[in-house]
């Protein structure tokens, strides 16, 4: 059974950098993409990127110029920064399992993180 | 990037009743489109896959239709716990996109 867990700071001030921790347990982490994904209170899901165990990293074009994705795959970890935040950033942030090294069409998600709320305020 | 509109924003029904969410696409997602379940302080759940499979362990009151941009995700007869917001998702390009919801309320 594969369980995500994730941590991070919840406070951060404008121009800041937001860095968040997924670990994963079970399953396989070197058979699959890993992601994060946010959601702004009351709001929808926005795909932030991806990771592959080798450190190979997809990124939504809307946020590709202040984020980074990185894997410890040592302990099954991977990492999200987003520099420079706004308020735009608050959102809580999910980190999901994604699609399968072979498989080229994105993913669906059906194991998913408990979830970060991370707040930008001054 | 493919925009996800979904309607209505809110549905207001009973407990028994019948729920009927729509999906529509901006460009075609063939019949890679998903649907989510999200409750309060909890991460979204799979609900269907690829437009009309039920991921494991999802009761048989949901059902998904749909091809190319129009997809519509019905619960026979709601039950209390079916009171959420409902999430459409498509991966047939990058990158990926969700619908803003539609909530499901009392």
């Amino acid at each position: 059974q594969v369980q995500l867990q994730q941590w991070g700071a919840g406070l951060l001030k404008p121009s800041e950098t937001l860095s968040l921790t997924c670990v994963v347990y079970g399953g396989s982490f070197s058979d699959n993409y890993w992601n994060w994904i946010r959601q702004p209170p009351g709001k929808g899901l926005e795909w932030i990127g991806e990771i592959s165990h080798r450190g190979s990293a997809n990124y939504n074009p809307s946020l590709k110029s202040r984020v980074t994705i990185s894997v410890d795959t040592s302990n099954n970890q991977f990492f999200l920064e987003v520099t420079s935040v706004t308020a735009a950033d608050t959102a809580v942030y999910y980190c999901a399992r994604g699609r399968l090294l072979t498989s080229q069409r994105p993913p669906y998600f059906q194991h998913w993180g408990q979830g970060t709320l991370a707040i930008v305020s001054s | 990037e493919n925009v996800l509109t979904q309607s209505p924003a809110t549905l207001s029904l009973s407990p028994g009743e019948r729920a009927t969410l729509s999906c529509r696409a901006s460009q075609t997602v063939s019949n890679y489109l998903a649907w989510y379940q999200q409750k309060p302080g909890q991460a979204p759940r799979l609900l269907i896959y690829d437009t009309y499979k039920r991921a494991t362990g999802i009761p048989a009151r949901f059902s998904g239709k749909g091809s190319g941009t129009d997809f519509t995700l019905t619960i026979s007869s709601l039950e209390p716990e079916d009171f959420a917001v409902y999430y459409c998702q498509q991966r047939s390009n990058w990158p990926l996109t969700f619908g803003g919801g539609t909530k499901v309320e009392i």
